[in-house]
């Protein structure tokens, strides 16, 4: 069955970098984009960021556009979020999650990992 | 950019109760929104895309409706296991998101 899970989550200082990996089994992977989705504690859901099957389309929300940079390895099955000039405001839990491209279900994020904790605090 | 507006932000019901959460978006997105529930601790689950389609393994006390701006997520007889926070989100336009503010449904 499907299944994801998130990685390289801590605890690092205001300007710090972070990277998060996502490990994918399952399912062929290049079939699917793959977004991250954060939470922060107590809040609502963030969409941060997408790349496409063969990296032809990447985007990000405003809140971290220019700091964060989304990649994906497809011979590993893996995606990736480097996360440089880290804030407070980006303490969150991060989810990584399948993408549906097409069908009824397009737009949806139909997996999720269980998620990983970063905590931005000096 | 679209907005995702939910109502009411918690919500208190008994076991057997029937729950209505609302979702509004803010320019119409067709049926494009799918709903999720989440439990603490845990990763959202997709319940509802295509606003009315039931995705697999979710109990047919779920349903939701709803085309252009307005949608609506009903939980018939609530069950104990549906205690949780319930989300909704657009997927009519790339990127995917964004995701209304959540509702809550609690234990009266």
């Amino acid at each position: 069955q499907v299944h994801l899970v998130e990685s390289g989550g801590g605890l690092v200082k205001p300007g710090g970098s972070l990277r998060l990996s996502c490990g994918a089994s399952g399912f062929t992977f290049t079939d699917y984009y793959m977004s991250w989705i954060r939470q922060t504690p107590g809040k609502g859901l963030e969409w941060v960021s997408y790349i496409s099957n063969y990296y032809t389309y990447i985007n990000y929300a405003d809140s971290v556009k220019g700091r964060f940079t989304i990649s994906r390895d497809n011979a590993q099955n893996s995606v990736y979020l480097q996360m440089n000039s880290l804030r407070a405001e980006d303490t969150a839990v991060y989810f990584c999650a399948r993408v549906v491209g097409s069908g009824s279900q397009k737009g949806t994020f139909d997996y999720w990992g269980p998620g990983t904790l970063v905590t931005v605090s000096s | 950019d679209i907005q995702m507006t939910q109502s009411p932000s918690s919500v208190s019901a008994s076991v057997g109760d029937r729950v209505t959460i609302t979702c509004r978006a803010s320019q119409g997105i067709s049926n494009w929104l799918a709903w999720y529930q989440q439990k603490p601790g845990k990763a959202p689950n997709l319940l509802i895309y295509a606003a009315s389609s039931l995705q697999s393994g979710v109990p047919s006390r779920f349903s939701g409706s709803g085309s252009g701006t307005d949608f609506t997520l009903t939980i018939d007889s609530l069950q104990p296991e549906d205690f949780a926070t319930y989300y909704c989100q657009q997927a009519n336009s790339f990127p995917p998101g964004p995701f209304g503010g959540g509702t809550k449904v609690e234990i009266k």
